[in-house]
């Protein structure tokens, strides 16, 4: 079975904090990706990734970075945290473009 | 990707199968129907996808009318863990849409004991 870890599941940072966020897939994907998701805004594409060391951005970026150095770990960075970025971030990976993605358990993060 | 709809609830009596639906009546040749549900508070879980042919697995079958113009996801014995939102999604398995996925709304499945 595919296994999609995510490095918390519940954070509280305050405003203007360094947040790192880190997903680690087991299957040798390809593919990753990071959402946010929100009540009513359904998810949201943040940055994915379709290689080590490649990113690309999604549909809402700003105020986010990313970082995969290794092919099985992508890590979202937030630089200063703001209240507008709490959320639920989740984590998805897939082998390779338009396969399924699976996902991680998902981080709630509550920035204060 | 082509649009669905699917009903914002439903419920089910635990141990009866619940039959989910989805209308997706622009769906192209080559698009798959995919299934996923969330527990609330915790990441999307796939379930199931399929192409044409009827589709099972150890978790549901997937039925598709013959002209793919809706599904019905079935859980053959519904347990109160499958309280949860289930999503259906119709994509291209060759999507050049970076590959994210759109979740609409979905259908909250209750399951009462």
């Amino acid at each position: 079975d595919v296994k999609v870890t995510q490095s918390s599941r519940y954070l509280v940072k305050r405003t203007g904090e360094k947040v790192f966020l880190e997903c680690v897939q087991d299957m040798d994907h390809e593919n990753m990706f990071w959402y946010r998701q929100d009540p009513g805004l359904g998810l949201r594409l943040i940055y994915f990734s379709y290689d080590v060391k490649m990113k690309e951005k999604g549909d809402i970026p700003e105020g986010y970075s990313v970082s995969r150095e290794k092919k099985e770990r992508f890590s979202l960075i937030l630089e200063s945290a703001s209240t507008n970025q709490t959320s639920m971030y989740l984590c998805a990976s897939t082998r390779g473009e338009g396969e399924t993605q699976y996902f991680g358990p998902g981080t709630r993060l509550l920035v204060l | 990707d082509a649009k669905t709809t699917q009903p914002p609830s439903m419920d089910c009596a635990e141990g009866r199968a619940a039959n989910l639906p989805c209308n997706h009546s622009t769906i192209s040749g080559n698009e798959y129907v995919y299934w996923y549900r969330q527990i609330h508070s915790q990441g999307p879980q796939y379930i199931i996808h399929g192409l044409k042919n009827n589709e099972t697995n150890e978790m549901a079958s997937l039925i598709i009318t013959e002209d793919r113009k809706s599904s019905t996801l079935i859980l053959p014995h519904a347990t109160l863990r499958d309280t949860a939102v289930y999503y259906c999604i119709v994509r291209s398995r060759r999507s050049s849409n970076t590959g994210k996925l759109i979740f609409g709304q979905g259908t909250t499945l209750q399951v009462k004991p």
